[in-house]
């Protein structure tokens, strides 16, 4: 599976967007790029995947490279309760369980 | 639903002594993992379980053991406890390998190893 590297903090004021980003510069044609969020002590919960285009959902929306070397994950209107570490995967569509979840990206959320 | 439920939640060992940290599913998922997640790090597979009767490693492995009799338990059993062996242990299962949406997780157990 690709490395990924991740800003260790970020901060965002409530009712902004945030945009966390996510290097992959490692990745190849066929892994996915997957976000999931750690919020406090709880286990890892799936925001979003893509392989190529961007994709959005409720929660997030995912902005991918043309190149594939990097991506942003988009909180459109952050609220306090989006405060987390945020991890950023890549790996191929298989076996979900066998993720590497790295140190992530926090996520302060401020009023 | 119950979901995944891991028991205990909290558990403080002293050094060499076993014991079994449980992981029960109702969904009736195939594939089970477990991790382990050492303070401010993110989460490292320990061993997984693609169905009854079958166990690999992860990147993690040695020091424990598991074993998969049933679909629905994945028992992961310290064989001789040590302080290193610290962390938050979650549990996880998913019916689907290529579905990520679809990865549940235990709440977790804390184990403390003096």
């Amino acid at each position: 599976d690709a490395k990924t590297t991740q800003p260790p903090s970020m901060d965002c004021a409530e009712g902004r967007a945030a945009n966390l980003p996510c290097n992959h510069s490692t990745i190849s044609g066929n892994e996915y790029v997957y976000w999931y969020r750690q919020i406090h002590s709880q286990g890892p919960q799936y925001i979003i995947h893509g392989l190529k285009n961007n994709e959005t959902n409720e929660m997030a929306s995912l902005i991918i490279t043309e190149d594939r070397k990097s991506s942003t994950l988009i909180l459109p209107h952050a609220t306090l309760r989006d405060t987390a570490v945020y991890y950023c995967i890549v790996r191929y569509n298989t076996n979900a369980g066998k993720s590497t979840f790295g140190d992530g990206t926090t996520l302060t959320v401020k009023p | 639903n119950a979901g995944v439920t891991q028991t205990p939640k909290f558990q403080v060992l002293k050094t060499g002594q076993s014991m079994t940290l449980q992981c029960a599913q109702d969904m009736n998922h195939e594939y089970m993992s477990w991790y382990r997640q050492d303070p401010g790090m993110g989460l490292r597979l320990i061993h997984y379980s693609v169905g009854a009767g079958i166990t690999d490693q992860g990147e993690v492995p040695n020091g424990y053991n598991v074993s998969r009799s049933t679909t629905e338990d994945f028992p992961l059993r310290l064989l001789s406890a040590a302080p290193s062996q610290t962390s938050v242990y979650f549990c996880a299962s998913y019916p689907d390998p290529g579905a990520p949406e679809k990865l549940f997780f235990g709440s977790g157990t804390q184990l403390s190893v003096l």
